[in-house]
């Protein structure tokens, strides 16, 4: 299986920071990537697909990168709703892992 | 506009049977695979497995194969994920979810609101 991992566990940042998430997989995806946004009580949100493509109706402030083992979740400037946790996910044959998440919170 | 209607909460004891359902519109279901992701208090999430409704080819993840069943009925337009016997350490939220598009390499971009299983004794 194809494990996911994410740094750091937890971020702590002001608004308007640029924030960025890094994942690693244990083999390569290629660009086989995505990741999600999600709040407490809410479903988690597709925001990033393809590693660096956004999802309709997603703010431009977040961006994708990478290929193969590597990848990188960007927010540019970091808004009062951005703050939850952000999930990597590879999908590959028929098989998706997530990475344990990292937790964006209020410096 | 696609939708996901998943079934209600639910506070069941161990060894219980127990279904829950995502009700599906606003696409055609059998073409599009849905796949169940669990979140366990205060842990991320964790994937499955995935169902084809137009032939039910499913897949499962290893941490999960023989724990659950999945299903779909292309009638309703419905997948479920079903227990045998729960165990306290099924106590999760369920979130179902359907890939981005009708192609078996993608995202989950359409999601339901999520099921609470509550397993205690």
């Amino acid at each position: 299986d194809i494990q996911m991992t994410q740094s750091p566990s937890t971020l702590s940042a002001f608004v308007g920071d640029r924030v960025t998430i890094t994942c690693r997989a244990s083999q390569s995806i290629t660009t086989w990537l995505a990741w999600y946004q999600h709040k407490p009580g809410e479903a988690p949100k597709l925001l990033i697909y393809r590693a660096s493509s956004l999802q309709s109706g997603v703010p431009s402030r977040f961006s994708g990168s990478g290929f193969g083992t590597e990848f990188i979740l960007t927010i540019s400037s970091l808004q009062p709703e951005d703050f939850a946790t952000y999930y990597c996910q590879q999908y590959d044959s028929l098989s998706w892992t997530f990475g344990q998440g990292t937790k964006v919170e209020v410096k | 506009e696609v939708q996901l209607v998943q079934s209600g909460a639910e506070v069941k004891k161990p060894g219980e049977s127990l279904k829950i359902s995502c009700e599906t519109s606003g696409y055609s279901f059998p073409s599009y695979w849905i796949g169940w992701v669990r979140q366990m208090p205060g842990k991320g999430l964790e994937w499955m497995g995935t169902i084809y409704p137009g032939d039910s080819d499913t897949k499962y993840s290893p941490s999960f194969q023989g724990q659950v069943t999945i299903s779909a009925d292309k009638s309703i337009n419905t997948a479920y994920l079903q227990w045998s016997s729960l165990k306290a350490s099924d106590t999760a939220i369920y979130y179902c979810a359907r890939l981005r598009i009708a192609a078996a390499g993608a995202s989950f971009a359409h999601w339901g609101q999520g099921t609470l299983v509550t397993v205690s004794s």
